[in-house]
């Protein structure tokens, strides 16, 4: 049973570009989360779907970013017309159930610079 | 506000010693605390999860303590190793919500 599989792990982007992260749930969780890293900082929430529906994006910035988990297919992160300020480490993590309940399992992350 | 501090935000210890990382909190109403380690480049790996009725658990040589009434919780790591160096970061589950809280971390470094 793979992990929680994020990808690229490394991805680099000039400003005003399209970024494209990718997250593939372990096997039968059906929750998925996306949090923000930046350099010597905590991990900030973002955003959590369950298959084909965003329950709670009060995380995510209201522009350029958008996230989807479709019925088939990996969970994807957008930030549109990037910016130098997007630079971080981005982490999946995908539970069973509800995150507050169960434990979570967290990718190793994509990290994007934005030159 | 909800919030989760550490301290100290690094440490250095020698191979073999025993170290404590403290984590206080003001997340309200609280469901359950965690504590994970986060190898440099790497995503944060569980190490224990306490709910309110939990005072202490253990994973191999990592035992964390919770006390549900001050708010503060340690994780205690005893015979420290050189792979123990990553950063422990400590995590509060807020009820009814689905939202876990991060604190910034404590880096732990051990030398030989």
């Amino acid at each position: 049973n793979a992990g929680v599989m994020q990808n690229p792990r490394h991805l680099v982007r000039r400003r005003g570009q399209e970024a494209r992260l990718r997250c593939s749930p372990m096997k039968g969780h059906s929750h998925v989360y996306w949090y923000r890293q930046l350099p010597e900082e905590g991990l900030k929430f973002m955003v959590y779907l369950q298959k084909e529906n965003i329950i709670d994006e009060s995380g995510m910035p209201k522009e350029r970013f958008s996230a989807e988990f479709p019925k088939e297919g990996p969970s994807i992160l957008r930030i549109q017309q990037v910016v130098r300020g997007d630079s971080a480490a981005y982490f999946c993590a995908s539970s069973p159930q509800t995150v507050s309940n169960t434990e979570a399992f967290f990718g190793q992350g994509t990290r994007l610079t934005v030159v | 506000k909800n919030q989760v501090e550490q301290s100290p935000q690094s440490l250095i210890i020698l191979e073999g010693k025993n170290c404590t990382l403290q984590c206080n909190y003001t997340v309200s109403p609280f469901s359950n605390l965690r504590w994970y380690k986060q190898d440099t480049g790497r995503g944060p790996v569980s190490l224990t999860i306490m709910t309110f009725s939990e005072n202490t658990k253990s994973n191999g040589r990592y035992t964390a303590t919770l006390d549900a009434d001050t708010k503060q919780s340690s994780l205690h790591i005893t015979a420290s190793q050189l792979s123990d160096s990553a950063s422990y970061i400590c995590v509060v589950s807020r009820g009814n919500t689905d939202k876990l809280i991060f604190g910034t971390g404590t880096r732990l470094q051990v030398f030989p």
